[in-house]
């Protein structure tokens, strides 16, 4: 399985943008990126996900480069609830992956 | 439309118990997977489900650990003689079918405490 690579944590200021990025140089032409996120003492929660152009929603903005070889997940403005750990996780669009591969994400701090 | 449910939110079992976890999936959704999350660690897959099938158990320890989807009901996954190792959130999701578009919604986790 094609791996992602994610800082281990990051920190932000309330209100500020974040930038979150995830790096997967062996990504094959069928693999989605899914971004999750999972806030202290809850279950995963999906994020976004993209498959080559820039996508947006109202939680975030997926970057995809142009090679796919790396992404970033956008938060436009960063709040206390933002608090979280970001998995960045590669899916098989024919679905012969069923479940998620979680590595250890990047966790989000932001200060007030 | 009502999330993934799972309960009992927190359980406490002794030593050598079983323990019982029960999650209901997403309204029109199929396909259930199981995840265990150690304590200070990250979330590992354990089961992938379909109604009345197990599609992919390559994540459940050999021994102690099943899992069912019936055909009526919700999901359960069973622990048998349960030890101290076993404390760790159970997290339960839901999808659509399996494929790179689908997102996975997860319900709010079964804390198991073995003591």
């Amino acid at each position: 399985d094609a791996k992602t690579t994610q800082p281990n944590s990051m920190e932000s200021n309330e209100e500020e943008p974040v930038h979150l990025p995830c790096n997967h140089s062996t990504i094959s032409g069928t693999d989605y990126i899914h971004w999750y996120r999972q806030l202290p003492s809850q279950g995963p929660e999906y994020v976004i996900h993209g498959l080559t152009s820039n996508v947006n929603n109202r939680m975030a903005s997926l970057a995809i480069a142009e090679d796919r070889k790396s992404s970033t997940l956008i938060l436009h403005r960063a709040t206390l609830r933002d608090a979280a750990v970001y998995y960045c996780i590669l899916r098989d669009r024919g679905g012969s992956q069923g479940n998620l591969i979680f590595g250890k994400g990047t966790k989000l701090s932001v200060k007030p | 439309n009502a999330g993934v449910m799972q309960n009992p939110r927190h359980l406490v079992r002794r030593r050598g118990q079983e323990a019982r976890l029960r999650c209901s999936p997403m309204k029109g959704h199929s396909h259930v997977y199981w995840y265990r999350q150690l304590p200070e660690e990250g979330l590992k897959f354990m089961v992938y489900l379909q109604k009345e099938n197990i599609i992919d158990e390559s994540g459940m320890p050999k021994e102690r650990f099943s899992a069912e989807f019936p055909k009526e009901g919700p999901s359960i996954l069973r622990i048998q003689q349960v030890v101290r190792g076993d404390s760790a959130a159970y997290f339960c999701a839901s999808s659509p079918p399996a494929g790179g578009r689908n997102e996975q919604y997860f319900g709010p986790g079964t804390r198991l405490t073995v003591t």
